[in-house]
């Protein structure tokens, strides 16, 4: 996708272990998220930033954390990963506006 | 509490025939609402903006509609295609303009 790679795009892990998925843009956006989508939920925004070291949690942060050391890079941590955070995770980025979120082509997360 | 409801949650049309997705929504205040398409395993991808003085916007195929009045939106599609198939997600940004609120989307399978 256009200017935003995640990584990895796969990944299986198990109970209690920490997990980092990364996000990076090449288009010097500030604003980037972290959605999480499951079946019968649309997606759900977990955290996201508004610039470098400046985040903020979503609806669904419990047991997430992120970090934004620079510009270009939005991470993702699962301090212990659960069962319950097996998901697709997807990254954007915004204007900051009304108009224009550009979304990776996910990762997808299975904690065993 | 904002919410955006689509319906049907899938549908399935034999290709060349049109079909029309339906999302309500109870998000205030409004300033748009938008229409993605998400091919299986890849992230959502705009099809279309629509702010608050626009009734109807065509994207290709696409015919988007919105009556803020009684808060409905539909998509329309015109002589769906094979490639059609996908889930159509229907967002509305919360209060806070990066705040999402994404609809369950219908999932739309056009069969040959």
């Amino acid at each position: 996708d256009a200017g935003i790679t995640q990584s990895p795009r796969h990944k299986v892990t198990e109970t209690g272990t920490p997990v980092t998925l990364r996000c990076h843009q090449t288009e010097n956006h500030r604003y980037m998220y972290w959605y999480r989508q499951d079946p019968g939920h649309g997606l759900r925004l977990i955290h996201y930033s508004y610039g470098v070291k400046d985040t903020d949690k979503g609806e669904v942060s419990d047991g997430y954390s992120v970090s934004r050391s620079k510009t270009e890079d939005f991470l993702l941590t699962l301090e212990s990963a659960t069962s319950s955070q097996t998901s697709v995770y997807f990254c954007a980025l915004g204007t900051g506006g009304s108009y224009g979120y550009t979304f990776g082509s996910g990762t997808r997360l299975t904690v065993v | 509490k904002n919410q955006v409801e689509q319906s049907p949650q899938s549908l399935i049309i034999l290709e060349g025939k049109n079909c029309t997705l339906q999302c309500n929504y109870t998000v205030s205040p409004f300033s748009n609402l938008r229409w993605y398409k998400q091919d299986t395993g890849r992230g959502p991808v705009s099809l279309t903006i629509m702010t608050f003085s626009e009734n109807t916007k065509s994207n290709g195929r696409y015919t988007a509609t919105l009556d803020a009045d009684t808060k409905q939106s539909s998509l329309h599609i015109t002589a769906s295609q094979l490639s059609d198939s996908a889930s159509y997600i229907c967002v509305v940004p919360g209060h806070a303009g990066n705040m999402l609120t994404f609809g369950g989307g219908t999932r739309l399978m056009v069969k040959p």
